[in-house]
């Protein structure tokens, strides 16, 4: 089992729509927790990080459920520009390396 | 502020050629990594260097190897490319280990 664990996707959904992503993450060490988005062929870009009170950046929400050990983004209103990959990060303290990649969600918004 | 800056852009090789792809950061972060991505597939950790002089394998290091030559700059070389080294490599960099990281905008790498 992967430390850091995405449904692939894609999620294909029409502007406008309201679509959300989990990531679960296995390591109960796991200390902080970012989204990235990732567009084709490009690198990855920080999006927004997950406190543990959850957060809210414009159309982005990002919650965090330490109990049951996932994250989730909620994306209201898509946008055509919205279609991306979206990278779920977790950093762990017990170890060297530090921050672990999910394989990342892809999402597709449709006019 | 040019951020990370990674060079070359493209690159083809024949395989059992070497070379080396080169980082360099003007952000004063102490970390750096270099990444692999594969289609359809997640970054992969080759090297990563938690701080001036130190370096550590990832998850698949072999075939590769790299210097921290100082702070700004990171560079992964390859000593005898082979066609599975075909992918895009990213490198990244972070204030220290257990912050977000900014990545440069990769090199594609193309071993026939």
């Amino acid at each position: 089992r992967k430390e850091v664990e995405q449904d692939p996707g894609p999620f294909n959904v029409p502007e406008g729509a309201t679509v959300a992503f989990n990531c679960t993450y296995s390591n109960s060490a796991s200390q902080s927790f970012f989204w990235y988005r990732q567009d084709c062929r490009k690198e990855p870009k920080l999006l927004m990080s997950v406190y543990s009170s959850g957060n809210e950046d414009g159309r982005f929400t990002a919650q965090l459920n330490r109990a049951s050990q996932y994250i989730s983004l909620l994306i209201r209103d898509s946008k055509l520009s919205d279609s991306a990959t979206y990278l779920c990060v977790v950093i762990r303290m017990d170890s060297s390396y530090k921050l672990i990649f999910g394989s990342g969600t892809r999402l597709l918004v449709r006019p | 502020n040019a951020g990370v800056t990674q060079t070359p852009k493209f690159q083809v090789l024949k395989t059992g050629q070497s070379m080396t792809l080169q980082c360099a950061q003007d952000m004063n972060h102490n970390s750096m990594y270099w990444y692999r991505q594969d289609p359809g597939m997640g970054l992969r950790l080759i090297y990563y260097s938690a701080s001036e002089g130190t370096t550590d394998k990832g998850e698949v290091p072999n075939g590769y190897n790299v210097s921290r030559l100082n702070k700004r700059e990171f560079s992964l070389r390859l000593e005898s490319a082979a066609p599975s080294q075909t992918s895009v490599y990213f490198c990244a960099s972070s204030p220290n280990s257990n912050q977000p990281q900014h990545f440069g905008d990769g090199t594609r790498l193309s071993i026939l």
